[in-house]
């Protein structure tokens, strides 16, 4: 059955100190694994797509990374403003998007 | 550039009733998905429209309809409503190609009573 599982589900670290999301797939056909931020009561917010494996995208604090069966989300020095849930998408066959449940990321100051 | 639109915001109905909801996709992108998001089963997909075609259904009952218009704007139309219901429905457009990343509305917050 093609799966997106994210771990860990919900993730608590202080301001300064880096960690790293995962999401791993199995799907086949891939065409893009997307990471999106949600905030509470809001629609997801587009961050970062890879299509192939050893891709890596970065912004802010943020990198991205693809291999053949998992994606990480790496969070260098985090700020409580980087508190969010975090998603993890593929997309494969015809065009449709599996969400994982997402990892909830709380930044203490 | 305007971002995807979802109207109305909030909605309260009761049991039994229908609900019509809105999306307005971001200008020049033709494919429209739906995606009902709960606290227990996270983002489930519902359905893709793309050049008024429905072109990718989720595993959710006949209850639950779209449609897309000529101008990509799309409806999602929720009939006999029931409890579990009950979610923030979300709206996302993409450009329609393989891979393209897809950009979400605020969503609206249906709550059934």
């Amino acid at each position: 059955e093609d799966q997106v599982t994210q771990s860990p589900e919900a993730l608590r670290l202080q301001e300064g100190e880096s960690s790293s999301l995962n999401c791993s797939y199995t799907v086949s056909g891939l065409r893009g694994l997307f990471w999106y931020r949600q905030d509470p009561g809001k629609g997801p917010e587009f961050l970062f797509t890879l299509y192939s494996a050893g891709e890596e995208k970065e912004k802010e604090r943020l990198k991205a990374t693809l291999t053949k069966k998992e994606s990480f989300l790496h969070i260098t020095a985090p700020k409580p403003e980087d508190s969010a849930t975090y998603l993890c998408a593929v997309q494969y066959g015809a065009q449709k998007l599996v969400f994982g449940q997402g990892t909830r990321l709380t930044i203490n100051p | 550039k305007a971002g995807v639109t979802q109207t109305p915001r909030y909605l309260i109905k009761t049991r039994g009733q229908q609900v019509t909801l809105s999306c307005s996709p971001i200008s020049g992108h033709r494919s429209v998905s739906w995606y009902q998001q709960t606290p227990g089963q996270g983002l489930q997909f519902l359905f893709e429209y793309f050049s008024e075609t429905q072109r990718n259904k989720g595993n959710f009952p006949g209850r639950f309809s779209g449609r897309q218009f000529s101008n990509s704007r799309s409806e999602m139309n929720v009939s006999t409503l029931e409890l579990g219901d009950s979610a923030l429905y979300l709206c996302a457009s993409s450009p329609g190609q393989a891979g393209a990343e897809a950009f979400f509305g605020q969503g609206t917050r249906l709550t059934v009573v």
